[in-house]
C-alpha cells in the first residue's frame, strides 16, 4: 500500500470549513483513498473513500487531484465534536485486510 | 454507534490472570478483526477472521488467543500477559472483507 503524508496537527475555528490535506505521490491506479478519524480513546470511525472522482456524504467531502497524488478531506462546518485525529489511508481494496493507520493529523476545533 | 460493541470497556488484570474480551457486530458482516493500539503508536492488526475462519495472524504471541464461534461474535482470550500488553484493543468488522471496516469503541486494558 502507498505511503501517505499528513501534517501532524491543525487548528480550525468552529463553524468554519476544515480542510485536511494528504499527499500520496506513489499511489497506484488501483488504490483507493480512505479517510478515518479517531476521537480520543475511541475506535476509529470511517468517514469516506474514493478512487479518482470527488465524493461527498453526510459527514464530509473528499477532493482528489486529477493526478491522484494528493487529496483533501473537507469538513464543511467544523464543530467541537470534530476534534480528533484524522487518518488518510491508501489501499487496494481487493488485496489483504489491513488498513495501515499512520500517525494522522490531530485536528483541534477552536470555539 | 457503529453497530460493533465491545465488552468490557475497561479491564485491569494481573500478569497471572486469565480474562477474555468480547466483540459483537450487528451489521451482518462476514469479516472480523482484532487490532491493538499502544500509546502513541499506530494501530496494529492482530487477527483476521473471514466467515469464522482465521485467515491472518500477524505474529501475535500465543498469550493472545482469538476465538470466532460465529460471524457475529469474536473473542480475545488473554493469559499471562505482560505490562507492555497494556493498550487499547479494538475490534472491527467489514463486508465484503475488502471494504471499509467499522470499529467498536475498544477495550482499554491495563496489565499490572
Amino acid at each position: 500500500d502507498a505511503k501517505t503524508t499528513q501534517p501532524t496537527s491543525m487548528d480550525c475555528a468552529e463553524g468554519r470549513a476544515a480542510n485536511l490535506p494528504c499527499n500520496h505521490s506513489t499511489i497506484s491506479g488501483n488504490e483507493y483513498v480512505y479517510w478515518y478519524r479517531q476521537i480520543h480513546s475511541q475506535g476509529p470511525q470511517y468517514i469516506i473513500h474514493g478512487l479518482k472522482n470527488n465524493e461527498t456524504n453526510e459527514m464530509a467531502s473528499l477532493i482528489i487531484t486529477e493526478d491522484r497524488k494528493s487529496s483533501t478531506l473537507i469538513l464543511p462546518h467544523a464543530t467541537l465534536r470534530d476534534t480528533a485525529v484524522y487518518y488518510c489511508i491508501v489501499r487496494v481494496t481487493n488485496t489483504g485486510n489491513q488498513f495501515y493507520f499512520g500517525t494522522g493529523t490531530s485536528l483541534t476545533v477552536i470555539p | 454507534e457503529t453497530g460493533v460493541t465491545q465488552t468490557p470497556r475497561h479491564l485491569v488484570m494481573g500478569m497471572t490472570n486469565k480474562k477474555s474480551l468480547k466483540c459483537e457486530q450487528h451489521l451482518g458482516h462476514n469479516a472480523m478483526y482484532w487490532y491493538k493500539q499502544s500509546a502513541k503508536k499506530p494501530l496494529e492488526l492482530m487477527f483476521v477472521y473471514n466467515f469464522k475462519e482465521q485467515t491472518e495472524n500477524n505474529s501475535v504471541p500465543s498469550r493472545f488467543s482469538p476465538e470466532c464461534p460465529n460471524s457475529s461474535h469474536l473473542f480475545l482470550h488473554l493469559h499471562t500477559l505482560q505490562p507492555e500488553d497494556s493498550a487499547l484493543y479494538l475490534c472491527a468488522s467489514s463486508q465484503p472483507p475488502q471494504s471499509e471496516q467499522y470499529f467498536g469503541p475498544g477495550t482499554r486494558l491495563t496489565v499490572t
